[in-house]
């Protein structure tokens, strides 16, 4: 029953190393997200993929590298992680448009040591 | 340019009594205007949402909020509130034409319920 799903929950790992986290919709959306929450909960969009294409590259650290294999995933790689990159990740997911509700995933938190 | 400004970083109330989280935002285009509430270690959920049909609209969870363009504000507002209710809450504006659908969140506004 799972909307938008995301593994790992935790992941803690060291500075230096480089990870993945996983995103799954099972709603039909044709667009999905990445955002960073960092540690006072500021939440700020990273990209955005419709289907498969990005749309939506916020300035982010070209250590971040998502990649949407099709339209229901949207996994985010990063390289080389750094302590700031602590944080915790959200996807979400929706039909293009800036009217459509986002559907949020549990959230993946990160920590680098 | 869009922008949101949560006016409080942190609001106290007790079970039973009114809810009021402010928003003000700004916005370049005609604006989407949504709230969405996070609880402890969990994602975010959608309140309600304004996207130019009537300016008074209710949510879950007994939630309304007004749009107030003159104002440029979007407040949350509740009778009364649930020990429940305990959470972070996040005004969020989008550009209604916006094919990108990027949302521009607030600072986060923190419920506390004191029974």
């Amino acid at each position: 029953d799972t909307a938008v799903s995301q593994t790992p929950k935790y992941l803690v790992t060291q500075m230096g190393n480089d990870k993945s986290i996983k995103c799954e919709q099972n709603l039909g959306h044709d667009t999905m997200y990445w955002y960073k929450q960092d540690s006072k909960k500021f939440l700020k969009i990273m990209f955005s993929y419709n289907n498969k294409e990005l749309i939506i590259n916020e300035t982010v650290p070209n250590r971040f590298s998502p990649k949407s294999p099709d339209k229901a995933h949207l996994n985010l790689h990063i390289n080389s992680l750094e302590l700031g990159d602590s944080a915790v990740y959200f996807c979400a997911s929706s039909q293009r448009g800036g009217n459509n509700e986002q559907f949020f995933g549990p959230g993946t938190r990160l920590t680098v040591l | 340019a869009q922008s949101v400004t949560q006016l409080d970083s942190h609001v106290s109330v007790s079970e039973g009594t009114p809810v009021l989280l402010r928003c003000n935002y700004s916005s370049s285009y005609s604006p989407s205007l949504f709230w969405y509430v996070q609880h402890p270690n969990k994602g975010l959920q959608l309140l309600l949402k304004y996207t130019s049909a009537a300016t008074l609209v209710k949510g879950i969870n007994g939630f309304e909020a007004e749009f107030k363009k003159s104002e440029t504000s979007f407040h949350l507002t509740k009778p009364s509130a649930h020990m429940s209710d305990a959470a972070e809450y996040f005004c969020v504006v989008s550009d209604r034409g916006n094919q990108g659908g990027k949302l521009i969140f607030g600072q986060g506004t923190e419920l506390s319920v004191k029974p």
